[in-house]
């Protein structure tokens, strides 16, 4: 089993409201993703990190943002949600050559 | 990086090998063929890499062929659990700036 974890599993927040969602890895990969996937849609890449201090936004365009201050943590922060940011968030990382590992997911739902 | 095509849905019956196909014949010599699942509201999962030759673990068989431009992912014995979406990407093997990119993928739906 991957050891990559994302906290919280369900969040239900109010609009405006500054929420931060975590995840951790204990596979000491240098790479993480953040991806944002909608039921029954494709997953998007919204940031990504190859290493620490380096942070890079991804395809979506995406109103979070994100730190890499370890190698094992990789936080993604709304400053302020709104119900647009409603969405399953998956946090992922990799080493070279093997496959990406993704942690269970944050369904967020902002009202 | 080579684009890869995948039928939306397949079915397949429970306790039969159900075989997943993918197209990417814009392939280069130094990409491989990399297969992920993601069960119904969970992160994708991991299932089986190749090169050239076809590979097996406890999971699935990756078939490539010869000229590598098709690969099929078999699940020899699917069960009800076997049902998610299957995604069929390339990365290249030095992989460096490579970021991990899913398409639509294909359905599989694990009939009893």
């Amino acid at each position: 089993e991957a050891d990559i974890y994302q906290t919280p599993r369900y969040l239900v927040i109010g609009t405006g409201k500054k929420i931060t969602l975590e995840c951790s890895q204990t596979m000491g990969h240098d790479k993480m993703y953040w991806y944002q996937q909608d039921p029954g849609m494709e997953l998007h890449l919204i940031h990504y990190s190859y290493g620490v201090n380096s942070t890079e936004k991804g395809d979506l365009s995406s109103e979070s943002t994100v730190s890499r201050i370890r190698t094992e943590h990789f936080p993604l922060t709304l400053e302020s949600a709104r119900p647009s940011h409603t969405s399953q968030y998956l946090c992922a990382s990799s080493a070279h050559p093997g496959g990406a590992f993704f942690g269970q997911g944050t369904r967020l739902t902002v009202v | 990086d080579a684009k890869t095509t995948q039928p939306p849905s397949m079915d397949c019956a429970e306790g039969r090998a159900a075989n997943l196909p993918c197209n990417h014949s814009t392939i280069s010599g130094n990409e491989y063929v990399y297969w992920y699942r993601q069960i119904h509201s969970q992160g994708p999962q991991y299932i089986i890499h190749g090169l050239k030759n076809n590979e097996t673990n406890e999971m699935a068989s990756l078939i490539i062929t010869e000229d590598r431009k098709s690969s099929t992912l078999i699940l020899p014995h699917a069960t009800l659990r076997d049902t998610a979406v299957y995604y069929c990407i390339v990365r290249p093997s030095s992989g460096g700036s490579y970021i991990p990119t899913f398409g639509r993928g294909t359905s599989l739906i694990v009939h009893p």
